[in-house]
């Protein structure tokens, strides 16, 4: 069975802060699909990256940077001197390649405030 | 861009009525997902469906059903609506049959039932 783990449920910064999320996965699979969600207070969740499990390149996105150690079974986000937007709840998530049609498997979500 | 709708932002309903949640995605997406999400559960998956007519058990599926009549269309449904079915109810879309691509999500529907 899957699972991911994001053991911060709230975290608060103030505006400029370098803030980072923990996600920690649990799978059988070799083949896997590792995701990050936003969620801000309007509802929606919007995809922010992916990563594959054959690839532990680390990405950087503008204030965004995600660190994939398979290692530890982590897939951790950084914001880079965070702003008031990026409040929001961000979710890991989890797919495998194999059965059941690619089944996503979500964490609790951290909820990130961020202060001006 | 993907567009996935669903039918209501906000619903009431009462103890024990029928209750239909409808989503539309316009992408051609093989893949059709119901979630719902509670304050510190996050997101649990309810059923989804890789085809029309096919369907596959979530991890909570009690109390619902769903249908998938047409490629770009997925129902839920309460078959007596109880109150501990309160909840925000997330629909999402992907392409693909395997896990590689990320889900494009609807805009939610609260659903309360008194």
């Amino acid at each position: 069975a899957q699972k991911v783990t994001q053991a911060q449920t709230e975290i608060s910064v103030v505006e400029k802060e370098d803030v980072t999320l923990d996600c920690v996965y649990e799978t059988r699979d070799t083949t896997y699909y590792l995701f990050w969600y936003k969620q801000p207070p309007s509802g929606e969740l919007v995809f922010l990256i992916r990563r594959n499990s054959f690839d532990e390149q680390n990405e950087i996105s503008g204030r965004y940077s995600w660190n994939f150690q398979k290692s530890t079974s982590s897939f951790n986000f950084t914001i880079t001197a965070s702003q008031v937007v990026d409040s929001a709840v961000y979710f890991c998530a989890l797919s495998e390649a194999g059965t059941n049609a690619g089944k996503s498997t979500f964490g609790d979500g951290t909820t990130l405030t961020v202060k001006p | 861009d993907v567009k996935v709708t669903q039918s209501s932002r906000y619903l009431v309903k009462r103890t024990g009525e029928k209750v239909f949640l409808e989503c539309v995605q316009d992408m051609d997406h093989e893949n059709m997902f119901w979630y719902r999400q509670d304050p510190g559960l996050g997101l649990r998956l309810i059923y989804f469906s890789y085809d029309v007519k096919m369907k596959e058990k979530g991890d909570i599926p009690e109390g619902y059903s769903v249908s998938r009549e047409k490629k770009e269309r997925f129902s839920l449904i309460l078959e007596s609506a109880s109150t501990n079915q309160t909840s925000m109810y997330l629909c999402a879309s992907r392409n693909g049959l395997a896990g590689v691509n990320e889900q494009f999500f609807g805009p939610g529907t609260r659903l309360t039932v008194l």
